[in-house]
């Protein structure tokens, strides 16, 4: 079935330091790729989506690129801020089309510390 | 425009109890989720719903969890016994007709 991996946390950085995230994806076809932000005590929110091949989806300075040569979807930021810490998943809908379920990674803790 | 509600925000209760969650997604989104979001986890599908009929319970555990979406606006879901595993955040989300999903802010479930 339809898969995704993570790369694992937990992640600290200094502000200012360059950030990747690590996501790659098994799936059939070639689904919209998306990453979900979770601020401490809240709920998920899109950061980002990418609907096909080679497409780049940038939110807030974040950006990914959807790789199908690598089936990869990783999340890069220039210059994390202490307000980016948060837990970050890649996530991909089921390749059933309708029904748009979503199959998340397990997540990446982020900290910045100032 | 209002977001998704859940309450409560935090529940603690014993082992066996029964505890319920309810949700209100935003206004006029057909497509309603609730999932299971277990520490250190990504969140896990339990119910779908479109309207008021259910889409997909596959991962529903349902000889303890029970859900429903009455007149296809809000969504109550249930647990009749609750176990030292079920502890986790339960997440409601909706959707309109795509694969953007807006989330809840949860419900942070406590069995003791």
């Amino acid at each position: 079935g339809d898969s995704v991996t993570q790369m694992e946390g937990p992640v600290t950085l200094s502000e200012e330091a360059f950030l990747t995230i690590n996501c790659t994806y098994t799936a059939t076809g070639y689904p919209s790729l998306f990453w979900y932000v979770q601020y401490p005590g809240e709920g998920l929110q899109l950061l980002l989506k990418a609907t096909k091949a080679d497409d780049k989806g940038s939110n807030k300075g974040f950006e990914a690129t959807y790789r199908k040569e690598t089936t990869s979807f990783h999340l890069e930021k220039g210059s994390v801020q202490v307000s980016d810490s948060a837990v970050y998943f890649c996530a991909l809908p089921d390749s059933g089309g309708s029904n748009y379920k979503l199959t998340f990674g397990k997540g990446t803790l982020l900290t910045v510390n100032p | 425009e209002a977001g998704v509600a859940q309450s409560p925000r935090y529940k603690i209760i014993e082992k066996r109890q029964s505890v319920a969650f309810w949700c209100n997604p935003i206004s006029g989104h057909a497509t309603l989720y609730w999932y299971q979001q277990i520490l250190g986890q990504g969140p896990k599908l339990l119910i779908q719903f479109q309207n008021n009929g259910v889409v997909d319970d596959s991962q529903l555990p349902k000889d303890r969890f029970s859900a429903e979406r009455l007149k296809g606006v809000d969504s109550t879901l249930k647990i009749q016994p609750a176990k030292l595993e079920d502890s986790a955040v339960y997440l409601c989300a909706s959707t309109f007709g795509s694969n953007e999903q807006y989330f809840g802010p949860g419900t942070r479930l406590t069995v003791t």
